[in-house]
């Protein structure tokens, strides 16, 4: 089955600096990398995702990149305010049937 | 909010008793999830359910019992639980059971086993 790896467990940054998290992911047959947000006291929320037909994508201060040959993909978050305070999953599924495998979360911390 | 709501939130238990964990959609989605998150581990999916019917066990114990008795709703029934099993219980629902659609999460409901 797929194994996901998340890097790094916990990112402390200031505000307007940039953060990136990192994750592998084993199965070659995977094409669909969604990232989620948990905020303390709520349940995950997606946030982003990107399919293996592209090698990035952005939504305004967040963007997804994907190596699909090195089978790595990454969560760039710029400018970070203190809101974007919370722990950050990455998931990865071959679709289908196939159910999300997540990785371990990243605590980040965006101090003032 | 997500549209998904779970009850209770919070809920301290014995080994020795019985409770049960609900969760409601109101998304008008087909499918709906249990996971299990417990500090510095991955999301671990329990349970699927399909228009009703149950797709996945993740070779979860018996000592959690889920049942579906539509597509709005979902319940997980504890019994004979172990200290182990404290962890934060999260439901979940998706259009379909497709690993492609976006799954919505509720809240959790914090689980704690003395």
């Amino acid at each position: 089955g797929e194994n996901v790896e998340q890097h790094p467990s916990t990112l402390s940054v200031q505000e307007g600096d940039s953060a990136v998290i990192k994750c592998t992911y084993s199965d070659s047959a995977s094409n669909y990398f969604p990232w989620y947000k948990q905020e303390l006291g709520k349940g995950p929320q997606l946030i982003i995702d990107i399919r293996s037909n592209v090698g990035e994508k952005k939504d305004q201060r967040i963007a997804v990149t994907l190596n699909k040959t090195a089978k790595h993909f990454s969560l760039h978050i710029t400018e970070t305010q203190p809101e974007d305070s919370a722990v950050y999953f990455c998931a990865a599924t071959p679709g289908g049937y196939s159910t999300l495998t997540f990785g371990k979360g990243t605590m980040l911390l965006v101090s003032p | 909010e997500t549209g998904v709501t779970q009850t209770p939130r919070h809920l301290v238990m014995g080994m020795t008793n019985k409770k049960s964990l609900k969760c409601e959609q109101h998304l008008g989605h087909n499918a709906m999830y249990w996971y299990k998150q417990s500090a510095k581990k991955p999301l671990e999916l329990m349970f699927v359910y399909n228009f009703k019917e149950q797709t996945e066990n993740n070779s979860v114990p018996s000592r959690f019992s889920p049942e579906c008795p539509n597509s709005s709703h979902l319940f997980l029934h504890l019994h004979t639980l172990q200290p182990e099993d404290s962890a934060l219980y999260l439901c979940a629902s998706s259009q379909e059971t497709g690993g492609t659609d976006t799954q919505y999460f509720g809240p959790g409901t914090r689980l704690t086993v003395l």
